[in-house]
């Protein structure tokens, strides 16, 4: 069964604080990997993708994610964080199909000013 | 540079009501297309792609139904709408075939649908 998992529902942090979204996947065989972002009401915006080579991918806005093998994860990161950071952080895998992509239940992240 | 436009912005609607959703990509030939859903605080969920006109696979049956009658446009519909159709609906491109191109997703903005 191929599932994404993001285990935390909310996150909290204040301003200029880093933080961490977890995303973990399970998938056999090359997959592709992506972080969106989703402001209140709005559609996502595409943040970073990894498929292959370097395991850390810089994204917009100073973000940026790691790929582990070894753990089934593709967790975000960002060393100092903004009030307008504050958003659902969606992840999502798909296989090299271009038409499919699976998304995980999204973290809500507060940024307290 | 390409855009992407969703029409309504919200709806109300009663249950059993007929439903149509749109969507019109600019500034980009063949892109593949998306429907998505999203339940109010949920993920998402394709409902259905296309890569080229006249052709739409779905990939969930919910009782909706969706076509790509011209390139740059893709249309959801359903006759008979369910209090379970309410949501959050995203339409999304990407570049046409496969490979890394095409998994980068661009959403527009999103139509708020409210069946009573």
């Amino acid at each position: 069964t191929q599932t994404v998992s993001q285990s935390d529902a909310h996150v909290t942090v204040f301003e200029g604080d880093s933080v961490e979204l977890r995303c973990n996947y399970s998938y056999g065989g090359s997959i592709y990997l992506s972080w969106y972002i989703q402001h209140h009401g709005r559609g996502l915006q595409f943040l970073l993708k990894y498929y292959s080579g370097n395991p850390v991918v810089q994204g917009v806005n100073g973000f940026e994610a790691e790929f582990s093998k070894s753990d089934s994860s593709f967790h975000l990161r960002k060393a100092s964080v903004h009030w307008s950071d504050s958003a659902v952080y969606f992840c999502a895998a798909s296989k090299n199909s271009g038409t499919y992509q699976r998304f995980g239940t999204g973290t809500k992240l507060q940024v307290v000013p | 540079a390409q855009t992407i436009h969703q029409w309504p912005v919200a709806e109300i609607k009663a249950v059993g009501s007929p439903l149509s959703l749109g969507c019109t990509i600019k500034g980009k030939s063949s892109p593949n297309l998306y429907w998505y859903w999203q339940a109010t605080g949920g993920t998402l969920q394709q409902l259905f792609y296309s890569i080229t006109v006249g052709q739409v696979e779905s990939v969930v049956q919910l009782n909706l139904s969706a076509s790509r009658p011209k390139d740059d446009q893709f249309i959801l519909s359903t006759e008979k709408l369910l209090l379970s159709h309410s949501g959050f609906y995203l339409c999304a491109w990407s570049l046409e075939g496969g490979g890394a191109s095409a998994e980068t997703l661009y959403f527009g903005s999103g139509t708020r649908l409210t069946v009573l």
